[in-house]
């Protein structure tokens, strides 16, 4: 069985430009989630999507923005990034919405901003 | 809201001396989830348990304890035994029983386990 991946490792970019980071679930996953984490904190939930819908939001602008695609695999995408978007990007799914199911996380993205 | 706190924010110990990591939460959902997860240095967050909040029975695997009690709305790990791989930041995270996906996590306890 194949754990959450996460594509790239590292990425650095500049102010103002956009980043597009991508997560394949684990097999048999309908759901994934993506959090923010930044240095020295704990993650912070940006939004969820189920079946391709997005399905909870956290407080996150709306230039922070995903797909999920038919193979359940997602993108977060980011326009106009700023300095304190700096963090690691963590992926995560699990069998469905409901609260019992685990959430499974990927390795992450380490985004730099300059 | 709903909120976690981890009061320590760093917890030293010497290998094979147990260590208890402190985790009080609030929310006001009836029906909750309670999690641990591991973040080695590694980055990738590493599910230990959940608890559910009408399950309060407390358990033991291997070297690892859960003690959740609802009535000081708490839910402590203890590490018998530690060594020094345990060495990580651990979160504890909560989900309410209406916000599906998202889980509210703690700021976390760095625990290095020196040899």
């Amino acid at each position: 069985e194949t754990g959450v991946t996460q594509s790239p490792t590292h990425l650095i970019k500049t102010r103002g430009q956009q980043v597009t980071l991508r997560c394949s679930s684990q097999s048999g996953h309908n759901t994934v989630s993506w959090y923010q984490q930044a240095l020295g904190q704990g993650p912070q939930f940006i939004f969820q999507y189920y079946r391709e819908e997005e399905n909870g939001r956290g407080n996150f602008p709306p230039r922070f923005s995903g797909l999920q695609f038919p193979n359940y695999s997602s993108e977060l995408n980011v326009n106009a990034l700023e300095l304190d978007d700096s963090a690691l990007y963590l992926c995560a799914s699990s069998e469905g919405l409901a609260g019992r199911y685990e959430q499974f996380f990927g390795p992450g993205t380490r985004l730099t901003v300059l | 809201a709903q909120k976690v706190t981890q009061a320590q924010t760093e917890i030293s110990v010497v290998e094979k001396e147990d260590v208890t990591l402190d985790c009080v939460y609030e929310t006001r959902d009836t029906t909750y989830y309670l999690f641990w997860y591991k973040q080695p240095p590694s980055g990738e967050l590493v599910f230990l348990i959940r608890r559910n909040s009408f399950d309060e029975q407390n358990e033991i695997s291997g070297r690892y304890s859960w003690n959740f009690q609802k009535s000081t709305s708490s839910f402590n790990f203890t590490i018998t035994a530690s060594q020094v791989v345990d060495s990580a930041v651990y979160f504890c995270a909560l989900r309410g029983g209406t916000s599906y996906g998202k889980l509210t996590f703690g700021q976390g306890t760095i625990l290095t386990v020196h040899p």
